[in-house]
Parts: structure tokens; sequence; C-alpha cells
């Protein structure tokens, strides 16, 4: 089966600029997540989808980053105004969630860096 | 709420060595467990997974025993190669709301 794909691999912008990722989940898995990892970091959760409907964006710093997953299907995750704080990978992230396939599965992630 | 909480490194070895990362979570209920592996610029991969307690996690010669009871996972592997290197991130998935929580990551360098 084909894996989760982002786009774009790598972003450069200019603090205060916006910015915008890109994901296409494995077909069929409701569940979506969108996860920043910081350098030398673990996975920090931003946002959960399941099918269309949020279930957990309390970690989403909503003044500036929004996330949509329209139609149960791609998402998109904008950041606006980026500020330097922001560099980092955005990971994308979709499962199942049924019993015995409990993993995530993960894209290969977006680099953004804000100088 | 949910957290792990991994071994700090980087940890270096020499092949053939043998490997431990500890990991120890805190979590209500019974949460999925699971250990992931990221090569340089790419994204996570699942190395193994245990769903429920004393269940063992096994996968390309690594091992990991979901231990309830002392609340660990810990990840290891008999005779590490050079292709080990890499970072390792311990996790937990919630089984109410799905929610996935990870360990900081442990550095991983096997020299020849």
């Amino acid at each position: 089966e084909a894996g989760v794909a982002q786009s774009p691999r790598y972003k450069i912008i200019e603090k205060r600029q916006s910015v915008a990722f890109w994901c296409n989940p494995i077909s069929g898995h409701a569940t979506l997540y969108w996860y920043q990892q910081i350098l030398g970091q673990g996975p920090k959760l931003l946002i959960q989808f399941q099918n269309n409907g949020v279930v957990d964006d309390s970690q989403l710093p909503k003044d500036r980053f929004s996330a949509e997953r329209l139609k149960g299907v791609d998402s998109t995750l904008k950041i606006q105004p980026a500020k330097l704080e922001d560099s980092a990978v955005y990971l994308c992230a979709s499962s199942l969630a049924y019993r015995g396939r409990v993993e995530a599965f993960f894209g290969q992630g977006t680099r953004l860096t804000v100088v | 709420g949910d957290s792990v909480t991994q071994m700090e490194g980087p940890v270096t070895l020499s092949e053939e060595a043998f490997l431990t990362i500890n990991c120890t979570y805190t979590a209500t209920g019974y949460p999925s467990l699971f250990w992931y592996v990221q090569y340089p610029g790419e994204g996570l991969q699942l190395l193994l997974k245990a769903t429920k307690a004393d269940d063992k996690g096994s996968n390309k010669g690594f091992e990991a025993t979901y231990r309830k009871e002392t609340t660990s996972f810990h990840l290891e592997k008999g005779s590490v190669q050079v292709s080990d290197s890499a970072v390792y991130f311990c996790a937990l998935k919630t089984n109410t709301g799905n929610q996935f929580y990870f360990g900081t990551g442990t550095s991983l360098t096997v020299i020849p």
C-alpha cells in the first residue's frame, strides 16, 4: 500500500510570512495526526482528526496555526505568521485505529526553516 | 497526564555489542506501546509494538516486553550492526482517544 505523502519536503521562509503543508494519508485511514518535531526532541502532537472532525487540538497554537481535513482525506496545516521558533520538521501520520492495527504510519515530513 | 520517559543519549556502541534503551511510561488504563526508528532525513518507521501486558514485540533482532508491573518497555538487541545507527523513539497510544505520546528519542551510533 502507498504510504503517507507529504509536500513540500523542505521550505525556507522569512519570519512573519505564511506557509502551508499538505498531507495525503494512507487510503482508508480515518485518523490523521500532525506533529511538530523540533531538532533533538520527540514529536509533539499539534492536532488529531477523526475523519474530518477534530479530536484533539489542545497543543495547537491557534493564534497562528490552523489545520483542516476536507472530506476526511487530505489535510493542510498552515502557519500565519511564522516565527523563528516554528523552525522544525512537521510530520503527518495516519492510523486505522482498530483492534490489532493500532500503529501510526508517518510521512517523511516537511522541514521548515524560518529565517 | 500520559507520558513517556526515555533513556537519554547519545549512545555509542561497537558492532556486535548488546543494546538496551530504557523506556518507562505513565498512563491511565492500558495503552499500546511502540518503538519507532528514525533514520537521518526520514520520517518515523514502526520498529515493533505490544498491545497488552506481557506481550513481546520483536522485529529485525530487536525486542521489547510490555511490563505493566514496572510500567516499562525497554528495547534490546543482542548484537547491533552499523546499519542500526539511528534515533529510537518510545511511544504509547492511549486506548481512549487514540493519541500518541513520544519520548525524546535516543540517538544510537554503532561503530565498526
